[in-house]
């Protein structure tokens, strides 16, 4: 099973700060990693696929970049709404696609 | 707009088995795989089954391998999934997901539904 590490647990921002997050996979997968956002009592929603393409109507404050086993997700600007969860996962080892443990962006 | 609903959800029993609902809506149902992804109360995201377009081809996850099916009724825009021999280890949200790709899998979600809960307990 390939697994996915991801830092920090917690990042503690303000608002306008930029986020930096980070995935590390326990072997390369390639470009087939995708990033997740998800509030309280909401379902996860799709930020980017294939490592560095935004899905459909997500700002471009959004951007992540990486291949192989290293992954970052950026948030350019916090805005009011994007501190939450975010979860990397990959599908290189489909149909075993796996979730990393998730790392929360609190407001600082 | 594309909706997934879930239903189905609650309290069961250890042992006893549930069949959950995800009724589609606002795209082609037929023209996508769809997935189960469960998520454990205060926990991360576990992919659990897909069953693809045309309901000809299933996977699972080891975790539940032999005791989940996943089926699909593409006339009524439907997806199921039944769990059996539910231990307290499936206590999760259950969300369905459609895949990102038109009828073959690539194995990422661009829609979920809202979830339902389902509690193993005695």
């Amino acid at each position: 099973e390939i697994v996915l590490t991801q830092s920090p647990a917690t990042l503690s921002l303000s608002p306008g700060e930029r986020a930096t997050l980070s995935c590390r996979a326990s072997q390369s997968v390639s470009s087939y990693l995708a990033w997740y956002q998800q509030k309280p009592g909401q379902a996860p929603r799709l930020l980017i696929y294939d490592a560095s393409n935004r899905a459909t109507g997500i700002p471009a404050r959004f951007s992540g970049s990486g291949s192989g086993t290293d992954f970052t997700l950026t948030i350019s600007s916090l805005e009011p709404e994007d501190f939450a969860v975010y979860y990397c996962q990959q599908r290189s080892s489909w149909p075993k696609v796996t979730f990393g443990g998730g790392t929360k962006v609190e407001i600082k | 707009q594309v909706q997934l609903v879930e239903s189905g959800g609650g309290v069961v029993q250890p042992g006893r088995s549930l069949r959950l609902s995800c009724a589609a809506s606002g795209f082609t149902f037929t023209s996508y795989p769809i997935h189960w992804v469960r998520q454990a109360p205060g926990k991360g995201l576990e992919w659990v089954a897909v069953i693809s377009n045309d309901g000809r081809d299933k996977h699972y996850a080891d975790s539940v391998k032999g005791r989940i099916t996943i089926s699909r009724d593409n006339s009524k825009n439907t997806l199921y999934v039944q769990v059996n021999s539910l231990r307290a280890e499936d206590t999760a949200v259950y969300y369905c997901a459609r895949d990102r790709n038109v009828a073959a899998a690539v194995y990422f979600f661009d829609y979920w539904g809202q979830g339902t809960l389902v509690t193993v307990s005695s």
